[in-house]
């Protein structure tokens, strides 16, 4: 069974900075493109980052371009996204979500696994 | 790509047919349009990915259709575990997804 579980969310006061960890289980993790959603309260869904199976393609949304950085660590199965200089319109429930296919852009299938996210939430 | 889901609420009874649009603000390959389920509480589910090809476990009364800018997805007819928001998303590009619809008990 794929499991996704996201820690490392939290308050955090506009400016600072915040890492995200998203640790998978259930799926052979280096076959897959992973991605970063995220839900602020009375918006939809927003796509946030994904990156490839093998780090050499990123992708960010224009909103988080420069301030957020994706990575993962295959040994690790574990995804991560470091969120800098953060907003108060960062604050959103973050979700880890795998791609059916191996890039970011082009790939088959959707995503067909989340998680259940994690709270980041920016204000004074 | 920018997704314009319609309409943003749909009310309806069990039992009835749901269409939901999503238009995009350029063409997007059939091969890239998916469409999800959330709830309250809960992460989002994959309904459909391709434009057409149900995800595994998904009822077959959920259906999805289009090409080019216009993709629809039609429940044929609604259970009660089906009222819930739904978006359309694409992945041909950027990825990006619609800003939801609301499918509500009438």
């Amino acid at each position: 069974e794929v499991q996704l579980v996201e820690s490392g969310g939290g308050l955090v006061q506009p400016g600072r900075s915040l890492r995200l960890s998203c640790a998978a289980s259930g799926f052979t993790f280096d076959d897959y493109a992973m991605h970063w959603v995220r839900l602020a309260p009375g918006k939809g869904l927003e796509w946030v980052s994904g990156i490839n199976w093998q780090s050499g393609s990123l992708d960010y949304a224009d909103y988080v371009e420069g301030r957020f950085t994706i990575s993962r660590d295959n040994a690790k199965n574990s995804l991560y996204l470091q969120m800098n200089n953060l907003r108060s319109e960062d604050t959103a429930l973050y979700f880890c979500a795998k791609s059916q296919g191996a890039s970011v852009v082009g790939a088959p299938g959707g995503l067909d696994s989340w998680g259940q996210g994690i709270l980041v939430t920016v204000s004074s | 790509i920018v997704l314009t889901q319609s309409p943003g609420t749909l009310s309806l009874s069990p039992g009835e047919r749901a269409t939901l649009s999503c238009r995009a603000s350029q063409s997007v390959s059939s091969s890239f349009l998916a469409w999800y389920q959330q709830k309250p509480g809960q992460a989002p589910r994959l309904l459909i990915y391709g434009t057409s090809y149900r995800a595994s476990g998904i009822p077959d009364r959920f259906t999805g259709s289009g090409s080019g800018t216009d993709f629809s997805l039609t429940i044929s007819r609604l259970e009660p575990e089906d009222f819930a928001l739904y978006y359309c998303h694409q992945y041909g590009g950027s990825p990006t997804f619609g800003g939801g619809t609301k499918v509500e008990i009438k």
